[in-house]
């Protein structure tokens, strides 16, 4: 998880209230992943940003909003949070420069959020 | 699209024995495979990936995987299983569309709890 941190650990909100959840990188890469994780299902790509003002849809994008204003962070929020979204939500990104289909994601060590 | 199918969600074995987790995928193009490994209440770990080199990849911790083109399969195996082995195991392939800047969208299995018992 080196190289990447994720804030808060663990969280617990009310069905409707909001959050963000942060995601800071200190290896100066261009690429940033969220990710959720239910058991189950896997991993699955919520929102990815290629570089620093721009986001794209992942997989899973309803109910979510990004935000990455700077190349250093990448934030996830929840705008009306729902019992649906209880899951544990993991930051990655993306190692390297040059043939992008062949280079490594590496992970934060997630959020945990439970919605009530 | 691509997608990933890892046969068995939980996998139970001796310490000492052979640890075989399957993976098999679907691509359109030749696909870059990787295997993570997460421990409990951690993030995702890189064990190995095949980026079209050789097709025997040795990854950390003594495990490696095979690329078989004609069964689609990236198994993952250990020869002599330990303890510390014990956590969930991830395959996943790489997205066919390359994103510009953004590239190596993955898609993942759902995963294989590795149990190690005494």
């Amino acid at each position: 998880n080196a190289g990447v941190t994720q804030t808060p650990k663990f969280q617990v909100l009310k069905t409707g209230q909001s959050m963000t959840l942060q995601c800071a990188q200190d290896m100066n890469h261009n690429s940033m992943y969220w990710y959720r994780q239910d058991p189950g299902m896997g991993l699955r790509l919520i929102y990815y940003s290629a570089s620093e003002g721009t986001t794209d849809k992942g997989e899973v994008p309803n109910g979510y909003n990004v935000s990455r204003l700077n190349k250093r962070e990448f934030s996830l929020r929840l705008e009306s949070a729902a019992p649906s979204q209880t899951s544990v939500y993991f930051c990655a990104i993306l190692q390297g420069l040059g043939r992008p289909r062949g280079e490594t994601q590496y992970f934060g060590p997630g959020t945990r959020l439970l919605v009530l | 699209a691509q997608s990933v199918t890892q046969l068995g969600s939980h996998v139970s074995v001796s310490e000492g024995a052979l640890v075989l987790l399957r993976c098999n995928y679907s691509s359109s193009v030749p696909p870059y495979l990787f295997w993570y490994v997460q421990y409990p209440n951690q993030g995702l770990q890189l064990l190995l990936k095949y980026t079209s080199a050789a097709t025997l990849v040795k990854g950390i911790n003594g495990f490696e995987a095979e690329f078989k083109k004609s069964e689609t399969s990236f198994h993952l195996t250990k020869p002599s299983a330990h303890m510390s082995d014990a956590a969930e195991y991830f395959c996943a392939v790489s997205s066919m569309e390359v994103v510009t800047g953004g590239g190596n969208k993955l898609t993942f299995g759902t995963g294989t709890q590795l149990k190690v018992e005494l």
